[in-house]
């Protein structure tokens, strides 16, 4: 089946520092990944996405490659903001006939100034 | 533009008392609709979505259902809530048929279950 694994949280950081969210993946096929973010109190926003192997997904400054060969999806961004503290969610949908997509666990970020 | 609303934000009910949580998609037709729960820090669970209405499945037997009586709206109900029930439910929708397509997501309910 279908399973998306994700860095084990919390993660802390000052701020400027350089992040790495680690995602990897489990799917048949050619699955779109995607990152989403959630901060406190709200559902979840679309962060980034991308839809075939070597795609770069950006914005707000984070990154993220699909990494077919890897079968990996990380989320980077070079110098992060208290603001970008918030929960991060990878996910994958395989692109065949399911309705459904599958999530990773969550990685809660903490920015210290 | 497409947007999704969700009502109430915060609800605190007693155990074994009715729940009726609401969504409703604007701009779009036809959606795939979905509801997830999320425990307090704990990822997102999967309970019912929806590719049509009047077709619901169910991913996680339990004491809820869900009902889409027209083509953008979306219940979640439970006839005596648990204690188990407490969490914050999330509904979402995307475009049907689209795989790359990202799911959009409710604000949130906030349910605590006393």
């Amino acid at each position: 089946g279908n399973s998306v694994t994700q860095m084990e949280g919390p993660v802390t950081l000052s701020e400027e520092a350089f992040l790495t969210i680690n995602c990897t993946y489990t799917a048949t096929g050619y699955p779109s990944l995607f990152w989403y973010v959630q901060y406190p109190g709200e559902g979840l926003q679309l962060l980034l996405k991308a839809t075939k192997a070597d795609d770069k997904g950006s914005n707000k400054g984070f990154e993220a490659t699909y990494r077919k060969e890897t079968t990996s999806f990380h989320l980077e961004k070079g110098s992060v903001q208290v603001s970008d503290s918030a929960v991060y969610f990878c996910a994958l949908n395989p692109n065949f006939g399911n309705e459904k997509l599958t999530f990773g666990t969550g990685t809660r970020l903490t920015i210290i100034p | 533009s497409q947007t999704i609303h969700q009502w109430p934000a915060t609800l605190v009910q007693p155990v074994g008392s009715p729940l009726s949580l609401e969504c409703t998609v604007e701009g779009t037709s036809n959606p795939n609709l979905y509801w997830y729960r999320q425990a307090a820090g704990r990822g997102l669970q999967l309970l019912f979505y929806s590719v049509g209405i009047g077709q619901i499945s169910s991913e996680v037997p339990q004491n809820l259902s869900a009902s889409r009586p027209q083509d953008r709206q979306f219940i979640l109900s439970s006839k005596k809530l648990l204690l188990s029930d407490s969490g914050f439910y999330l509904c979402a929708w995307r475009n049907y048929g689209a795989g790359n397509s990202p799911l959009h997501f409710g604000n949130g309910t906030r349910l605590t279950v006393t």
